[in-house]
């Protein structure tokens, strides 16, 4: 089944502690991307990649970091995370940049830093 | 730089009324325009999408939206709702040729009453 999968569903986590969210595609997608959810604001994008060892900033990419090592992973990184990143992540994955093909979205990360 | 503007953020409709959910976008360049549905604690899916050709693009479960270039608008609409479509719909917009990915609408969550 072609799919998106991020870990964890669900994260709690405490001012300036490191942490990272997982996201794994098993369709040998080049492009991934992460966005954050918030309420009123709908998807903003934080990073995207083109391909292994690609990647560029998206709208939001303060407080970020990411990687892309293996074609199908693109690990979400937030090294000193803070309140203001509390929200819905989502990654997903196509096979052609530029919104042609169809995005697919993995189930989400809720993050609440505190 | 191109954005949307999905301009309700609620509507509530009673079952088998029509619908019309209103996206209006801005770019330079020529679009793809695309709406993506986002069920209860679920990641995104593509629902239609408008690459070039046919003004009028249609979904498997009776959504239409069509492309006016003039207006700048991509409105989704359905004649007849159900129960089973109330769900948070999102407009997008992709700049054709451009190596980034969606840029996403804050969008609207149709509500279906009995």
């Amino acid at each position: 089944e072609a799919q998106v999968t991020q870990n964890p569903r669900y994260l709690i986590t405490v001012t300036g502690k490191k942490l990272t969210v997982t996201c794994s595609q098993n369709m040998n997608h080049e492009y991934m991307s992460w966005y954050r959810q918030d309420p009123g604001l709908g998807l903003r994008q934080i990073y995207y990649s083109m391909n292994v060892e690609v990647t560029d900033k998206g709208d939001v990419p303060e407080g970020y970091k990411v990687s892309r090592k293996e074609k199908r992973n693109f690990p979400l990184i937030l090294e000193s995370p803070s309140p203001n990143q509390t929200s819905l992540y989502f990654c997903a994955s196509s096979s052609t940049g530029g919104g042609i093909t169809e995005a697919f979205f993995g189930q989400g990360t809720r993050l609440t830093v505190v | 730089a191109q954005s949307v503007t999905q301009l309700d953020s609620q509507v509530p409709v009673f079952e088998e009324a029509p619908v019309e959910l209103r996206c209006n976008y801005s770019s330079s360049v020529s679009v793809y325009l695309f709406w993506y549905v986002q069920y209860p604690n679920q990641g995104l899916q593509l629902l239609l999408k408008y690459l070039s050709g046919s003004t009028l693009v249609e979904s498997i479960n009776g959504f239409e939206a069509e492309f006016n270039k003039s207006q700048t608008s991509f409105h989704l609409r359905k004649p007849s709702v159900h129960i089973s479509d109330t769900a948070e719909y999102f407009c997008a917009v992709s700049s054709s040729g451009s190596a980034r990915q969606l840029t996403f609408g804050s969008g609207t969550q149709l509500t279906v009453l009995p």
